[in-house]
């Protein structure tokens, strides 16, 4: 009983283009979303985050977008870099925390 | 200066052993967590301790005991070993309990293999 996906286990992308990784989840409870970056042998670190009340929010390179009908959101990286490759983990929360199982991005010079 | 550090990072142990992974945090958070990376690479939560107390336990089996001496601190011991214990295990810890827009900090996580 998965409540949070990322059906896409990989992902490749020219530098310089866009990125756009998704999330589907399945509890409408979520109240909360983020997006956590992880490099190999490193723990996963925040990245961005948005409120269910919202349906965009922007920091920088980094665009999350929820669409609470659909149930879905996504992240787009504009413009992709190199050190962007890494795994991408979607998660949501109403006081608990919960992971997809990941998205692994590889931006190709 | 590692805000979340936990030990050791690699473990391999034969089966029927017991085993403890230590976490530390110098963040000055009050609720600490371990969660378990698993073979289909989910991140999921095992257990959630706030000010030493257990707020979460995520029918984890009873192998399985955290230990909180301070809020500094979340030890895990694995009793009885199995093959299935094999994963990475993530200490986190957050500034507080409860709240949606909670950020968590995790460690780099520990590679648990039983043979």
């Amino acid at each position: 009983d998965q409540q949070v996906k990322q059906n896409s286990p990989s992902l490749s992308v020219q530098e310089g283009r866009i990125s756009i990784l998704n999330c589907d989840y399945t509890n409408s409870m979520f109240d909360y979303f983020l997006w956590y970056k992880k490099y190999p042998a490193e723990g996963p670190t925040f990245l961005i985050s948005i409120s269910s009340i919202k349906d965009k929010n922007e920091d920088g390179r980094f665009t999350v977008f929820l669409n609470k009908s659909a149930k879905h959101l996504s992240l787009h990286i504009v413009p992709s870099q190199p050190g962007d490759s890494a795994v991408y983990f979607c998660a949501a929360s109403t006081q608990k925390l919960v992971f997809g199982q990941g998205t692994r991005l590889t931006i190709n010079p | 200066d590692t805000a979340v550090s936990q030990t050791p990072k690699y473990l391999v142990t034969q089966m029927g052993n017991d085993k403890s992974i230590k976490c530390e945090q110098n963040l000055g958070h009050d609720t600490m967590y371990w969660y378990k990376q698993d073979s289909k690479k989910f991140l999921k939560i095992m257990f959630s301790y706030n000010n030493k107390e257990l707020i979460i336990n995520e029918t984890v089996p009873n192998r399985f005991s955290p230990k909180s001496p301070d809020k500094a601190h979340l030890n895990l011991h694995i009793n009885s070993l199995e093959l299935g214990d094999s994963a990475v295990y993530f200490c986190a810890s957050s500034q507080v309990y409860g709240h949606s827009g909670n950020t968590i900090y995790f460690g780099e996580g520990s590679w648990l293999t039983v043979v």
